[in-house]
């Protein structure tokens, strides 16, 4: 069974451009996560989808990123324009369900992203 | 609101020897979900064990298990027989029980295994 798919691996770009990430699930998950991890700590929820509707955004700050899930498929998440701070690792994850406990998240390699 | 907290940096183990990584965990549910997840140097989160708040036995997946002390919110993860593969960052998380709840990550540990 493939993985979760993320492209690309390395970015690097300069504060205020743009820049977007794809991530393609486990086939037949319906949910779908953003997370980003800076440097020495733990991923945090950017956005979460249930087929290609929003569950949860409160994370997201909504004046520089955005997330799409078109067809509850593949998705992708922008950064414009980037900042600084932006720096991280972004991490996509799926999983069948999204209720819960027992709801084992499977992620991607991740986009290491640096904003210089 | 749900808080985990991994108090040990970096920990160091010589092949062979078992190691404990601790985690100690904060929720008002009734219903959550324990999880251990392993990210090598090459970035990916590998997910590793559950488990459940109402399990009454300690979970178990191969060299690993989970030390699960529910009076004392804790879910330390033992690591039997380490191996130079297990050389790597370490995350305990947690999800409640409501659907749209996402994965509340500690900051890790980091283990490494010498020969």
């Amino acid at each position: 069974e493939a993985g979760v798919a993320q492209s690309p691996r390395y970015k690097i770009i300069e504060k205020r451009q743009s820049v977007a990430f794809w991530c393609n699930p486990i086939s037949g998950h319906a949910t779908l996560y953003w997370y980003q991890q800076i440097l020495g700590q733990g991923p945090k929820l950017l956005i979460q989808f249930q087929n290609n509707g929003v569950v949860d955004d409160s994370q997201l700050p909504k004046d520089r990123f955005s997330a799409e899930r078109l067809k509850g498929v593949d998705s992708t998440l922008k950064i414009q324009p980037a900042k600084l701070e932006d720096s991280a690792v972004y991490l996509c994850a799926s999983s069948l369900g999204s209720a819960g406990p027992k709801n084992i998240q499977y992620f991607g390699a991740g986009t290491r992203l640096s904003v210089l | 609101a749900q808080k985990i907290t991994q108090t040990q940096p970096g920990m160091f183990v010589q092949e062979k020897e078992a190691v404990t990584l601790d985690c100690t965990y904060d929720t008002s549910d009734q219903s959550y979900g324990l999880f251990w997840y392993k990210q090598p140097s090459s970035g990916e989160m590998i997910f590793l064990i559950y488990q459940g708040s109402y399990d009454e036995q300690n979970a178990t997946e191969g060299r690993y298990s989970l030390n699960f002390q529910k009076a004392r919110k804790s879910a330390n993860l033992v690591i039997s027989a380490s191996q130079l593969g297990d050389s790597a960052m370490y995350f305990c998380a947690m999800r409640g029980n409501q659907a749209g709840t996402a994965l509340i990550f500690g900051k890790g540990t980091t283990l490494s295994v010498s020969s």
